[in-house]
């Protein structure tokens, strides 16, 4: 059973507006969540990281929330560029060491157009 | 800088043979992972390393073998290629904490293998 939902699957904006990619789990526990962006073809690159109950980080124009209770993240990027096309995935820890297990969404493909 | 490398890029093989892919980390993190990645899943785990000469196994290993031979290099071994292990494959190292700390989960840019 899937344990990471990501949505929407996928997602048309056009440049400069901004967008929110939302993540739902059921893992537990849930000790730490993180959001990549995996450009086509390639590797998964860490935007940020949310360890404690309603985290808020922000890196530019991506920001993210955590809201443990409801198991549900955010990620907002703001006025997109054309290098904002990518697929974002989100990842739920399920433990802060090597131990535990990352639990993978299947990711929102963004599409952003000029 | 931290980093993953992986080879090769691409491989393209026949039903029944045998590949090794190749993976070198330069972070000095003993937690080293083998994932695959198909449309419409998430990354799944296939074996990771917590050093050298340690194996565990993930959850989908059926098929695949892995060795850690040193600290950077860890490999997966298809010893009987089926197209069915047709996939992306990533590399991952980690300093131990599992990703929980910022900056410390890192991916290599993964071997596409097609299995004919």
């Amino acid at each position: 059973k899937t344990q990471v939902e990501q949505s929407p699957q996928s997602l048309v904006v056009r440049q400069g507006e901004n967008c929110v990619l939302q993540c739902n789990y059921s893992v537990t526990p849930d000790n730490h969540l993180r959001w990549f962006k995996q450009d086509t073809g390639k590797g998964l690159v860490s935007l940020t990281v949310l360890v404690h109950e309603n985290d808020k980080t922000s890196n530019g124009r991506y920001s993210a929330t955590l809201d443990k209770d409801a198991k549900h993240s955010t990620l907002h990027i703001t006025a997109t560029l054309l290098d904002d096309t990518a697929t974002y995935i989100c990842v739920v820890g399920d433990r802060g060491s090597a131990l535990g297990r990352l639990h993978f969404g299947a990711g929102t493909q963004l599409i952003v157009i000029p | 800088e931290a980093a993953v490398t992986q080879s090769p890029r691409n491989k393209v093989t026949v039903t029944g043979g045998n590949v090794t892919l190749s993976c070198r980390q330069t972070n000095s993190h003993n937690y080293m992972y083998w994932y695959r990645q198909d449309t419409g899943h998430g990354l799944r785990l296939i074996h990771y390393s917590y050093g050298a000469g340690n194996l565990q196994i993930g959850d989908v290993p059926d098929g695949y073998k892995a060795t850690r031979t040193t600290q950077e290099d860890f490999f997966l071994l298809l010893e009987l290629a089926s197209p069915s292990q047709t996939s992306l494959y990533f590399c991952a190292s980690s300093d131990g904490t599992g990703g929980a700390s910022a900056e410390t989960l890192y991916f290599g840019s993964g071997t596409r293998l097609t299995v004919l």
